[in-house]
């Protein structure tokens, strides 16, 4: 079965400079979620788009910023990095149209970001 | 959102059935309950998901008690590819609505 699809899978940037990553969620899956993990960390959230609208903010830095498209794919672009940004950026996907029961999200394999 | 409380790390050895507890007091009516499955750099993989009573699965089931106030996912004859971490989720099924990582249960299965 499809899954969650991340690029890329590897990122490094220098301290300062701007990153993008990109998420394509399962197949007819229409709410995207932006999870960041560092280092011996637990997932934290960053941000949701359900129909392409913001539907729920976590802990995301102002100088983060993400977008859902018309294609369902999103995007999370992230600018002055700081070393301390260097983690795991998970994309995760659900479906939740109408009589859907429980919010099952489904997780991408992830984007390592190392800033230096 | 309802915290969840999960012990910190449990042991275990191949074959052995293994019971995770997660404490979830404040839980409300719509919540759901799910766990997740994480591998060291990998995204974490759906386990199971349930509201109350019992849920069985092709890996696993889970046991709601009536008050809902906790939850335990019990893995039958663990592997050694059983070790990971163990995280329960509680939250809503609103359009968008995330779920939040707590602290999660490292399992360690050894032969």
């Amino acid at each position: 079965a499809a899954g969650v699809i991340q690029s890329p899978r590897h990122l490094i940037k220098e301290k300062r400079e701007t990153a993008t990553l990109k998420c394509y969620p399962i197949p007819r899956h229409d709410t995207v979620y932006w999870y960041q993990q560092g280092p011996g960390q637990d997932p934290q959230f960053l941000i949701s788009f359900y129909e392409k609208m913001q539907s729920d903010k976590g802990s995301i830095p102002d100088r983060f910023s993400a977008q859902q498209f018309s294609d369902y794919h999103s995007e999370l672009n992230m600018s002055s990095l700081e070393l301390g940004d260097s983690a795991l950026y998970f994309c995760a996907s659900s479906l939740e149209g109408r009589g859907y029961s429980g919010n099952t999200i489904y997780f991408g394999e992830g984007s390592w970001l190392t800033v230096v | 959102l309802a915290k969840t409380t999960q012990p910190i790390s449990m042991d275990s050895y191949e074959g052995q059935e293994v019971n995770i507890t997660c404490s979830h007091n404040n839980i409300a009516t719509n919540d759901y309950i799910t766990w997740y499955q994480q591998f060291p750099s990998q995204g974490p993989r759906f386990i199971i998901q349930g509201y109350k009573t019992k849920v069985t699965n092709e890996v696993a089931s889970l046991f709601i008690p009536a008050d809902r106030k906790s939850s335990t996912l019990s893995l039958p004859r663990v592997s050694l590819s059983d070790t990971a971490v163990y995280y329960c989720l509680v939250g809503a099924n609103q359009a968008g609505t995330a779920l939040i990582f707590g602290k999660g249960t490292t399992l360690s299965v050894s032969s």
